[in-house]
C-alpha cells in the first residue's frame, strides 16, 4: 500500500519565478491538505482541497494556489517568490470522513 | 483562530527513562489531537492520536492523556530508545468527532535526545 508521495523532493528557484510541487494521495484517501513548514517551526496550514475544490484555506497570500485532480492527486503552486518562501512543503492525506492524516516525505524550496 | 503552545522545546534523557512532552490548546471546539515523530529530513510520522470522547489512550510505550477542562494534553514515553530520539509535534484540529478531515494546528516541536 503506498503512502503519500510528492515530488520533486529538493527544489532551488529564485526570486521572482514561480513554482509547481505535486503530491499523490495515499490510496483510499480523498482529502488533500498542503503545509508550509519553516526550519525549527511546526507544520503550517496552507489550504485543503476535497472533491478537486479548495475547502479551508490557512493565512497564506492568493500567491500561493491549488489544484486537485480526478484521480485526487494535487498541485501546489506558488508565484512570485521571495527569499521567505524557502521551506520544506508537506502534503498530507487523508479520508474525507476521516480525522487522520498522514503526511509526505515533503519537497524542500530553496528561494535564492 | 487555535493556538497551540508545546513544552519543553528540548528534551535529553538516558536510555530507559521516560518523556513527557506537554501541549496547550485554546480553542475549545478542538476535539481531535495527534501527535508526530518527524526525524532529519523527513516528513512528520503519526504515532499516536486521541479524540477528546476519550481522556487517555496507549500504544506500547507510547500513551497520550487529554484534560478537556484544563485544555492540555500530554504525550508520555516509556523505556525511551535511541531511535526514538526526533522532533515530536503536537496538534489540535476541530475535526474529530465530525468526521470531516480539518486543518491541523501545530505545537512549535520537542526535540528529544535520547542518550546511552
Amino acid at each position: 500500500d503506498a503512502g503519500v508521495t510528492q515530488s520533486p523532493t529538493h527544489l532551488i528557484k529564485t526570486r521572482g519565478q514561480q513554482v509547481t510541487l505535486r503530491c499523490s494521495p495515499k490510496s483510499g484517501h480523498d482529502t488533500v491538505s498542503w503545509y508550509q513548514q519553516a526550519l525549527g517551526q511546526g507544520p503550517q496550514f496552507i489550504f485543503q482541497y476535497y472533491e478537486e475544490e479548495e475547502r479551508q484555506r490557512g493565512n497564506f497570500p492568493d500567491r500561493f494556489s491549488g489544484h486537485q485532480f480526478p484521480n485526487y492527486s494535487s498541485e501546489l503552486n506558488v508565484n512570485a517568490l521571495l527569499l521567505g518562501d524557502s521551506a520544506l512543503y508537506l502534503c498530507a492525506s487523508s479520508r474525507d470522513r476521516g480525522d487522520t492524516q498522514y503526511f509526505g516525505p515533503g519537497t524542500r524550496l530553496t528561494v535564492l | 483562530g487555535e493556538n497551540v503552545e508545546q513544552h519543553p522545546s528540548t528534551l535529553s534523557v538516558q536510555e530507559g527513562d521516560s518523556a513527557v512532552i506537554k501541549c496547550t490548546y485554546s480553542d475549545s471546539a478542538s476535539n481531535y489531537f495527534p501527535w508526530y515523530k518527524q526525524e532529519l529530513g523527513k516528513g512528520p510520522q503519526l504515532i499516536i492520536d486521541i479524540r477528546s470522547n476519550v481522556g487517555e489512550k496507549k500504544d506500547q510505550r507510547i500513551a497520550v492523556t487529554l484534560n478537556k477542562t484544563a485544555k492540555h494534553f500530554s504525550l508520555h514515553i516509556t523505556e525511551t530508545q535511541p531511535e526514538d530520539s526526533a522532533v515530536y509535534f503536537c496538534a489540535a484540529s476541530t475535526g474529530g468527532n465530525t468526521g470531516t478531515a480539518s486543518k491541523l494546528t501545530f505545537g512549535t516541536g520537542t526535540r528529544l535526545q535520547v542518550t546511552l
